[in-house]
């Protein structure tokens, strides 16, 4: 069955650098997705993407933020400058179609910025 | 912004028994909505799905009923199973009318079944 793979599984890096999530989408799929967990609390939408293009973001995903699709297969998401607040899980998704359409969960990349 | 509610944070069952979780939500333009099954460290599991043109969707032991008069939805599980034992999401879109398919989650409940 088609998945939704994610690397690293695990992120330290200290505060203020860069880090790059990486995400495969399942492959037929047209629709991304970042959602992040901060410990605790509950799955936030961060950024919707579409034909090359953010189709919304949410209030978390300020300019530090930025998601790419390089190529037909990868889709990453960019954290320019990290901060101890972003210590969180972070799950790609995708679908086939937007909207009434079901989204499929990687497994996540755990980040922790010290 | 509490869109989406999970009251119940936890629940425990007994195997074979039914487990009924539920899910309120204030967003009268939402129209599509997803259980997903959690277990620690991976990923939320699609479970079952219902629109908005329905009140009821079954898929094997899932069940997952919808009143939009009351922005209600719950998720039965019969018979509950051990493996069952993970946290549940519900979420929520405005799926048909929406553009972006952002899916808006609750806090979830963590559903303990029983051996």
């Amino acid at each position: 069955e088609p998945e939704v793979t994610q690397t690293p599984s695990h992120q330290v890096t200290q505060m203020g650098q860069e880090v790059i999530l990486r995400c495969v989408p399942i492959s037929n799929h047209l629709y991304f997705y970042w959602y992040r967990q901060i410990l605790g609390q509950k799955v936030e939408f961060l950024v919707s993407f579409y034909n090359n293009e953010i189709s919304e973001k949410s209030e978390i995903f300020d300019d530090q933020f930025s998601v790419e699709r390089p190529d037909g297969s990868n889709f990453t998401l960019k954290i320019r400058s990290t901060k101890l607040e972003d210590s969180a899980m972070y799950f790609c998704a995708s679908s086939a179609d937007r909207g009434a359409d079901t989204q499929y969960f990687g497994p996540g990349t755990r980040l922790t910025v010290l | 912004d509490q869109q989406v509610k999970q009251n119940s944070p936890s629940l425990s069952v007994q195997e074979g028994r039914i487990s009924i979780l539920n899910c309120d939500y204030t967003n009268s333009m939402f129209d599509y909505f997803l259980w997903y099954k959690k277990y620690p460290a991976e990923g939320p599991t699609f479970l079952i799905s219902i629109s908005s043109i329905k009140d009821k969707n079954e898929d094997g032991r899932f069940t997952v009923f919808l009143n939009k008069s009351a922005k209600h939805l719950s998720l039965h599980i019969v018979p509950s199973q051990p493996g069952d034992s993970a946290v549940y999401f519900c979420a929520a879109s405005e799926g048909i009318s929406g553009n972006t398919g952002k899916l808006i989650f609750g806090q979830g409940t963590t559903l303990q079944v029983k051996p």
